[in-house]
């Protein structure tokens, strides 16, 4: 099994709502990965987890909240997102941090905010 | 910081012929990974191909091939004999071997198009 799955596909939110994507792996990786892409734009890195633990954090605003509950699954918590923010989310995963592993990728959460 | 440049914004062909993607990057570093990724229309990143930057010899998969030129800092993707599902955006990607940036650092990517 070498899936990456996120839920939800879509998502619609307001200014000031609150909600969360998720992403899981069943492979055994070590490292997951969070990146925001925009249309037409190279995925940009947002957050590093490495065994579970927050490795890597982009200077995201901290409107972003990165979670990892185990070694599957990685969330992220929105609040209080501004309409910039809408995007594709994607979540990939690798064997490790360190090295040159494939990264994984998720099909993405499409983003709007209203 | 690493950075990688894709100087072709957009690539049409038509299917069964060859085309070369361009890559180039800026790094000081000695070891380091290359990957090009596909993105096909409204589908998940897939990779296509990955290069170790010790390592001579130049990857392949399949039809997908990459000329590596390490002293030229260049990463070229080979696509032949191309099909329409080739269609897709293209990333080449960058990645240090450890201590620095774990994400991949991406091109800004090249819109291929596969005519029929």
């Amino acid at each position: 099994d070498t899936e990456v799955t996120q839920t939800p596909k879509h998502l619609v939110m307001g200014m000031t709502n609150k909600k969360s994507l998720k992403c899981e792996q069943h492979m055994g990786h070590r490292a997951m990965y969070w990146y925001k892409q925009k249309a037409k734009k190279p995925p940009e890195l947002m957050f590093v987890y490495s065994y579970e633990k927050l490795s890597i954090n982009e200077s995201v605003p901290s409107r972003f909240s990165p979670e990892c509950p185990n070694s599957s699954l990685l969330n992220l918590h929105l609040h209080a997102l501004q309409p910039e923010d809408s995007a594709l989310y994607l979540c990939a995963s690798s064997q490790d941090r360190w090295g040159g592993y494939e990264q994984y990728f998720g099909p993405g959460t499409r983003l709007t905010v209203t | 910081a690493q950075t990688v440049t894709q100087s072709q914004p957009e690539m049409s062909v038509q299917e069964a012929e060859t085309v070369t993607l361009s890559c180039t990057y800026d790094t000081s570093e000695n070891n380091y990974y290359l990957f090009w990724y596909k993105q096909p229309p409204s589908r998940q990143m897939i990779l296509v191909i990955r290069q170790e930057a010790y390592k001579q010899q130049n990857a392949t998969e399949n039809r997908f091939s990459v000329n590596f030129q390490k002293a030229a800092k260049s990463f070229s993707l080979k696509i032949s004999d191309s099909q329409l599902g080739d269609t897709a955006m293209y990333f080449c990607a960058f990645r240090d071997s450890g201590g620095g940036a774990d994400g991949l650092t991406f091109g800004k990517g090249t819109h291929l198009i596969i005519q029929p």
